[in-house]
């Protein structure tokens, strides 16, 4: 079974400072990974996907994530954060389990707080 | 263009009320997804419609919930004899493919719903 795990809650930096939300995942084959945000009542929109292509994805807004196979990671970064960064961030792989239909498996979700 | 669209927004209903929410999805994406986002369960995956193929009906938490799609577009999640669990946010997701293919998913805004 496949499984995601991100590492805090709640993250809270300064304005301009580096963002770091981690993830880990559980996959028995090659994982397909997603970092989706979610603004408060809107639905999740893709930051960036991880395909095998590139160990290192880079996404809308700044962020970019590297796959790390050896350390199960999956880590989001941005170097600077933004004020309009403030959201919930989610970790999510895609099922490739027995029935194969792509449905994504969350992690809990992390809180950015970001300090004026 | 147009993203996925759902109705209504937001439900008030009272407990052993049936409940239907209504999802649109991107024209010409062929999957689609319920997922429920609960404070105590975070996101969870409920059905998945692919085609002509017969749904995952896998994650639906009881048989008070069904779901159909008609003509390959439209989607209608209907709850029957709502309880106060199921007070939560309904999402839609559509993507071009689904099965395990790494197409990223659009998600709706959702659709809010309490129970009374």
């Amino acid at each position: 079974a496949q499984s995601v795990t991100q590492l805090g809650s709640h993250v809270s930096v300064s304005e301009g400072a580096l963002v770091l939300l981690r993830c880990n995942y559980s996959s028995s084959v090659p994982p397909y990974l997603f970092w989706y945000v979610q603004y408060p009542n809107q639905g999740l929109q893709l930051l960036l996907k991880y395909t095998s292509a590139a160990t290192l994805v880079k996404g809308i807004n700044g962020f970019e994530a590297e796959f790390k196979k050896s350390e199960t990671s999956f880590h989001l970064t941005k170097p600077s954060a933004h004020m309009s960064d403030a959201a919930e961030y989610f970790c999510a792989v895609s099922d490739q389990g027995s029935s194969n239909t792509g449905k994504l498996i969350f992690g809990q979700g992390t809180t950015l707080q970001v300090k004026p | 263009g147009a993203g996925v669209s759902q109705s209504p927004s937001n439900k008030v209903t009272e407990k052993g009320k049936d409940v239907e929410l209504r999802c649109d999805p991107i024209s010409g994406h062929t999957a689609l997804y319920w997922y429920r986002q609960s404070l105590g369960q975070g996101l969870e995956f409920l059905i998945y419609f692919q085609g002509n193929s017969a749904p995952d009906k896998s994650g639906l938490p009881s048989d008070r919930f069904s779901a159909e799609r008609t003509g390959g577009s439209v989607s209608t999640l209907t709850i029957q004899r709502t309880q106060q669990e199921d007070s939560a946010v309904y999402l839609c997701a559509s993507s071009l493919v689904g099965s395990g293919v790494n197409q990223p998913q659009h998600f709706g805004d959702g659709t809010r719903l309490s129970i009374l």
